[in-house]
C-alpha cells in the first residue's frame, strides 16, 4: 500500500542547532513531494515541494527539503532552528499520474520543539 | 486577496444533532478538500472536489457525512446525527486545478465539539 512515514513523532532541538524532520515515503512512480506546517492556534500552511528537476528545494522561512530517490526519502532541514519553528510539521505524496485521483498521502506530523 | 475562510469557528452541538460547516475557497481555485484532524492527530481526508466532476467522496467515514459544493465555489459539509467521536477540528483547503502539482491552502478549520 502506498504510504508516508514520519518516523518521528517529536523532534527536539536547541536553538541555532541545525534541524531535520525526516519523511519516508512508499509509492510507485516518481511522486510530487511536499512539506506543509501548522503552528499553534493557526491553520496549515505550505513550506515547499519538490515536482522535478534539482533535488534540494528551498521553501519558506528558511527550510529546505533533499529529495533522495535511492533512499525514497524527502526529508526537510534548516541549518539553524529559531524558537518560532516550533510547530508541527507535515509530509504529504502525490501521485503525478494518478488520473482523477488527486488526493494527496499524508504522514502523521511530527511535532517540532525548538527550546532556546 | 482573501485566503480560504471557514465558518463557524467553533461549534458546540448536542450528539444526534445534524450540523453545517461551510467553506469559502480562494476565489479560481477549482479544487477543495475537506479533512478532519483529532487532536494529536494527522489529517483524515474526507472528500475532494475538482471543478464539475464527480466529487471523490472515498474518505468519508460513513453515510452521516455528506458535502456539496455549490457553483464551483463555496461547499458545505454537513454531518447528520452527530456522535461523540465526530469531534474533531475540520479543515478545508483549496488548490488551482491545472496541474497535481499544486500546493493546497488551509483554512482556519472549523472545531468541532459533540457532546
Amino acid at each position: 500500500a502506498q504510504s508516508v512515514a514520519q518516523p518521528e513523532d517529536q523532534v527536539n532541538v536547541a536553538e541555532g542547532n541545525p534541524l531535520t524532520v525526516k519523511c519516508t515515503y512508499s509509492v510507485s512512480g516518481n511522486p510530487y513531494l511536499f512539506w506543509y506546517v501548522q503552528y499553534p492556534n493557526r491553520g496549515l500552511q505550505f513550506l515547499l515541494k519538490y515536482i522535478t528537476g534539482d533535488n534540494l528545494v528551498k521553501g519558506s522561512y528558511g527550510f529546505e527539503a533533499e529529495f533522495n530517490k535511492s533512499q525514497t526519502s524527502f526529508h526537510l532541514k534548516k541549518p539553524s532552528a529559531l524558537v518560532s519553528d516550533s510547530a508541527l510539521y507535515f509530509c504529504a505524496v502525490r501521485l503525478p499520474n494518478a488520473g482523477n485521483n488527486r488526493k494527496l498521502i499524508w504522514g502523521l506530523g511530527t511535532s517540532l520543539a525548538v527550546n532556546p | 486577496g482573501a485566503g480560504v475562510s471557514q465558518s463557524p469557528s467553533n461549534k458546540v452541538t448536542e450528539k444526534g444533532k445534524d450540523v453545517e460547516l461551510r467553506c469559502d475557497p480562494i476565489s479560481g481555485h477549482t479544487a477543495l478538500y475537506w479533512y478532519r484532524q483529532s487532536l494529536g492527530q494527522g489529517l483524515e481526508f474526507l472528500i475532494y472536489f475538482q471543478g464539475n466532476s464527480a466529487p471523490d467522496k472515498s474518505g468519508l467515514p460513513s453515510d452521516r457525512f455528506s458535502a456539496e459544493r455549490t457553483g464551483g465555489s463555496v461547499s458545505t459539509l454537513t454531518i447528520q446525527r452527530t456522535q461523540q467521536e465526530d469531534s474533531a477540528v475540520y479543515l478545508c483547503a483549496s488548490s488551482l486545478r491545472a496541474g497535481s502539482y499544486n500546493e493546497q491552502f488551509f483554512g482556519p478549520g472549523t472545531r468541532l465539539t459533540v457532546l
